[in-house]
Parts: structure tokens; C-alpha cells; sequence
């Protein structure tokens, strides 16, 4: 069965440093989204993106935090200048039409940790 | 704004045992409903879902009703097993978008 990949499941990074994590959603699917998850707190939708272009966004998704489909395969999210706060579980989610009630499907996780 | 309440965890259950998780929702439009399951070491998954009021989403045993009058989408199965053991999700999609919107989350845990 298809299946949404991230790489890397974790990282480590030092405050104010860049980081990408890297997504490759199921294959004929049009809709991208990330989602984070703090330690113990509710998941939360940061973004979302169709037709190389943002759909939606979260207020948590300001100016440090970007997304990009590289290529055919690949979705990322760069944080330009990475906080304590950012650590977080960071899940990405793919749709195939974005149509109403359709079911997204999610990766296992990249779980950033910043020092 | 648009939100989900769910109960609080952990639930323990032995095997077998009936398993209910509340989940209530607020949201202005018509949303969509869904459970998620997180198990340890994995990704969430979809379990069930419902898109209008009155639909019945099902899956594995799991069965929950949108209940647009106690705007409630209450998570139930007759008969546990320790393999249920995971992490339940409560989430709602608003109407005309098509984000989703997290209950806190309710870790089950099944004892033989």
C-alpha cells in the first residue's frame, strides 16, 4: 500500500540554525500538508499546499518557516532560524483531490529537537 | 474558532471490556469528523470517519455516529484486544477547507 515517507525521524539542531525536513507524499496525490505535535500538546495544522502554491496557513506558520516541492517527488519544510519552541514531533500529510471530507494520509514523523 | 474536545487518558481496559472515548466537537459550518490512531512507534492513521450528520463511520470493530445535535462523534468498540492499545485522535474538518482540527488525544491501554 502507498505510503507518505519522511526523512530524517530525527534531528537535532542548535538554536537559530536552518533545518529541512523532507516529505514524499503518495505518489498521485495533489494536496500537502505539515502538521506539528509539541510534547504533550494537540496536533497542529501548520500548512497547506496545492499547484505549488500555499492553500492555507496556520498563525504558527509565519515568515521563519517555508514550503517547497522541489521536484515530483519531494514536499519540505524549512525552518529558516530554528527557536527552542520549534521542537516538536513535525508529521507531513498528503491528499489526493483535497475534496471535502477526504481522507488525508500521514508519515510516521520527524521529531526535531533544538538545543 | 473551530475546535474538539476529547477525554482525557489514559483508559485502561482489561481485554474484551467496552470501550468508550468522548469526543465533542464546536465548529461553525458542517464539518467533517474523523478518528485517527497513533500506535507506538508510528504515523497517524485513519480509522473512521463521517462527512454528514447521521453517518455511521466504521472500521476494525471501531463505530462512531456524527451527532449533529450534541455535536458529538463518541469513538466505541464492544470488545477490546491488547493490539488496540494506541493513541486515539478526535479531528474535524471544517467545511470548505480541507485542514484538520485535533482533539488532544486519549491513549488506550488494553491488559490482557
Amino acid at each position: 500500500e502507498p505510503e507518505v515517507t519522511q526523512t530524517p525521524s530525527h534531528q537535532v539542531t542548535q538554536m537559530g540554525q536552518e533545518v529541512i525536513l523532507r516529505c514524499v507524499p503518495i505518489s498521485n496525490h495533489l494536496y500537502f500538508y505539515w502538521y506539528r505535535q509539541i510534547l504533550g500538546q494537540k496536533v497542529e495544522f501548520l500548512v497547506s499546499f496545492y499547484n505549488n502554491e500555499i492553500s492555507e496557513k496556520s498563525e504558527i506558520f509565519d515568515d521563519q518557516f517555508s514550503v517547497e516541492r522541489p521536484d515530483g517527488s519531494n514536499f519540505t519544510l524549512k525552518i529558516r532560524s530554528t527557536k527552542l519552541e520549534d521542537s516538536a514531533m513535525y508529521f507531513c500529510a498528503s491528499s489526493d483531490q483535497g475534496r471535502f471530507g477526504e481522507t488525508q494520509y500521514f508519515g510516521p514523523g520527524t521529531r526535531l529537537l533544538v538545543l | 474558532g473551530d475546535s474538539v474536545t476529547q477525554m482525557e487518558g489514559p483508559v485502561t481496559l482489561s481485554e474484551e471490556a467496552f470501550l468508550t472515548i468522548n469526543c465533542t466537537y464546536t465548529a461553525t459550518g458542517y464539518p467533517s469528523l474523523f478518528w485517527y490512531v497513533q500506535y507506538p512507534g508510528e504515523g497517524l492513521q485513519l480509522l473512521l470517519k463521517a462527512t454528514k450528520a447521521d453517518d455511521k463511520g466504521s472500521n476494525k470493530g471501531f463505530e462512531a455516529t456524527y451527532r449533529k445535535e450534541t455535536t458529538s462523534f463518541h469513538l466505541e468498540k464492544g470488545s477490546v484486544q491488547v493490539s488496540d492499545s494506541a493513541v486515539y485522535f478526535c479531528a474535524l474538518s471544517p467545511g470548505g477547507y480541507n485542514k484538520l482540527i485535533f482533539g488532544a488525544g486519549t491513549r488506550l491501554a488494553v491488559h490482557p
